[in-house]
């Protein structure tokens, strides 16, 4: 079955640890994108990756880092510096930029 | 900055209701308008529109763009409880760096009552 995959579906961190969040796809997608979910406030992107050893920055990018060094795969860091970080993170894919993004199941964070 | 707005932004109603939700946006380069469908947890794909005027339907769920006026509408018909969910609206930028990139509207939280 392709599709994309995030794991854990919950997370439980302290403030002041950096967490990990993992996505994977096996769609054979080049595009991989980060959201942020906010109660009300819909979905803002974090960060883009067009293609493997690259990626870009979106609207919310400061406090977290990612790396793109396989095709597959387009992990998140959440870092101690990122200041609200308790929210529904979406990962999601697409053939290329400017086609339809498909999106996995979300990785629920809370840090107390 | 782009901006998408969506209308209303929860709504109620009784099985066998039509509703329509809409969205209205302003983006610097317009590529597309998509609009996604979200349960409990990811959202999933429905529509992608590019062109003014042309009806995409697909059962009982049918979006529409003006292009001119910048907004479309998602119409459900007959709806039943299993079209509850948060649905949601983003605009594709076709430009530069920002190409693909998405932006989203809150959503519209639609409940049908048995």
């Amino acid at each position: 079955d392709g599709g994309i995959t995030q794991s854990p579906k919950y997370l439980f961190r302290k403030e002041g640890q950096n967490v990990t969040l993992s996505c994977e796809q096996n769609l054979n997608h080049d595009a991989m994108y980060w959201y942020r979910q906010d109660p009300g406030q819909g979905l803002r992107l974090i960060y883009y990756s067009q293609i493997v050893n690259d990626f870009q920055k979106g609207d919310i990018a400061e406090g977290y880092s990612v790396s793109r060094e396989k095709k597959e795969s387009f992990p998140l860091t959440v870092t101690s510096a990122q200041k609200n970080p308790t929210a529904f993170y979406l990962c999601a894919s697409s053939v290329d930029r400017g086609y339809e993004q498909y999106f996995g199941p979300g990785t629920r964070l809370t840090v107390t | 900055e782009d901006k998408v707005v969506q209308s209303p932004l929860s709504l109620v109603v009784h099985e066998g209701d039509t509703v329509t939700l809409n969205c209205s946006y302003e983006v610097t380069n317009f590529r597309s308008l998509l609009w996604y469908k979200q349960e409990k947890k990811a959202p999933t794909f429905l529509f992608m529109l590019t062109s003014s005027g042309i009806e995409k339907k697909s059962g009982r769920l049918s979006s529409i763009l003006d292009k001119k006026e910048l907004f479309s509408i998602l119409n459900i018909t007959a709806t039943q409880t299993g079209d509850s969910a948060v649905y949601l609206c983003a605009v594709s930028n076709a430009g530069g760096t920002s190409y693909g990139k998405l932006t989203f509207g809150q959503g519209t939280i639609l409940t049908v009552h048995p």
